[in-house]
Order: structure tokens, then sequence, then C-alpha cells
């Protein structure tokens, strides 16, 4: 099972700072099947980023992941109110498919 | 539009049995797989197991095989997660999500909140 560690724990910084989220996995990820989800209070979490680099439907361009092999990356370039949230990566190029324990970005 | 509509929401007593359900809706439902991912409270997201709809083939993290059942029934587009003896520890949040080999979790159900208690 890949075990995926995310750092760090909690985050906080202010409105259009820079936000940048790490995930290290225990062992490569194949194909860089690694995904990025954010999740509100009171919602599901909602796909950013797959295949490590590429962005869902819909998601603005400040949002960007990058990295390869066992680390990984997501950057919010300029972060708006409300991006302030819970971060997952998850990796599902193998089985079973495991996440992160997710970074909290808060507002500072 | 894609959607993925669960059922509402649950509260048992341990020892009963348990089936909620997760319907498709804009998509070809046997074209994707549906995973399950739980989450207990205040706590991360956890991948349970996915089922194929196409031909019910089904996948379980060792962390769940054997506490509960993925199915599916195609013609009503409509995947499922049963529990035969829930326990207090199922207490948590439960997620259906569309997944493809490319693009992992793409659409979430809203969640169905399984709450068990004597």
């Amino acid at each position: 099972e890949i075990v995926l560690t995310q750092s760090p724990g909690t985050l906080s910084l202010s409105p259009g700072e820079r936000a940048t989220l790490s995930c290290r996995a225990s062992q490569s990820v194949s194909s860089s099947y690694l995904a990025w989800y954010q999740q509100k209070p009171g919602q599901a979490p909602r796909l950013l980023i797959y295949g490590a680099s590429s962005r869902a439907t819909g998601i603005p361009d400040r949002f960007s992941g990058s990295g390869s092999g066992t680390d990984f990356t997501l950057t919010i370039s300029r972060l708006e109110p409300e991006d302030f949230a819970v971060y997952y990566c998850q990796q599902y190029g193998s089985s079973p498919n495991t996440f992160g324990q997710g970074t909290r970005l808060e507002i500072k | 539009e894609v959607q993925l509509v669960q059922s509402g929401a649950e509260v048992k007593k341990p020892g009963e049995s348990l089936r909620i359900s997760c319907k498709g809706s804009g998509y070809s439902f046997t074209s994707y797989w549906i995973s399950w991912v739980r989450q207990m409270p205040g706590k991360g997201l956890e991948w349970m197991g996915r089922i194929d709809p196409s031909d019910s083939y089904t996948n379980y993290s060792p962390s769940f095989q054997g506490h509960v059942t993925i199915s599916a029934d195609k013609s009503i587009s409509t995947a499922y997660l049963q529990w035969s003896s829930l326990k207090a520890s199922d207490t948590a949040m439960y997620y259906c999500a569309r997944q493809t080999v490319v693009t992992g979790f793409d659409y979430w159900g809203q969640g169905t909140l399984v709450t068990v208690s004597s």
C-alpha cells in the first residue's frame, strides 16, 4: 500500500499570498496518477488536479500541480477567500487507492 | 449534467443491516467505475473499494474487505454499499464518486451520513 504524507498539517496564510502544499509517497506513484482534492466544511470533495499536473474542468488557473515519482506539489498562486479549505492528495494508480491525511489551509 | 445522487441519512442500531445507494445520471453509467469513500467525523478520506458497473467486478481496500459489500444495478444506474451487521465505528459520512483511470474521482455524490448508536 502506498502511504501519502502531506505537509504541512496546517498552513496559515493571507488572501493574495502563495500557498505551497506538499505530498510525499512511500513509493513511486505509477504514471503520475496523483490527484488533488479540495474539501470545504459540509461539502463533498472536489477534484482540482489529476495526473499530477492537469487541471480538472472549471478549476481556475491559480491552481497548479507538479511533481513525479514520490514528490508532488499543489500550488495556489494567489489565494482567494474561497480557497481556504482542506486539501487532500490521492494516488489512484495502484490498489488500494490511498489519500493523504490532508492539509488545512486557514486564514492568517 | 453528470450527477451522483445518494440516499438520505440513516440512523441504525449496532448489529442492524444497511444498504445505501448512489444513482448516476447524465452519463453512461456502465462506462465509469464507482468508488466509495469513508470520512469519519473530523477525519480524512479513506478509499473503501470500487465497482465496474458493466460487469460488477469489485476491488476492495484490505481495510474494508469482508466488512462491506459493494454492488450495482446497471439497469437503474445505481451503485450500493451495504453492511450486514453495523458497528458504532461505522458512524461516518460515506461518499460515492465516479472514477476513471486517467482523471481519478471526477464527480462525487453529496454524501450519506450513517449514524450507528444504541
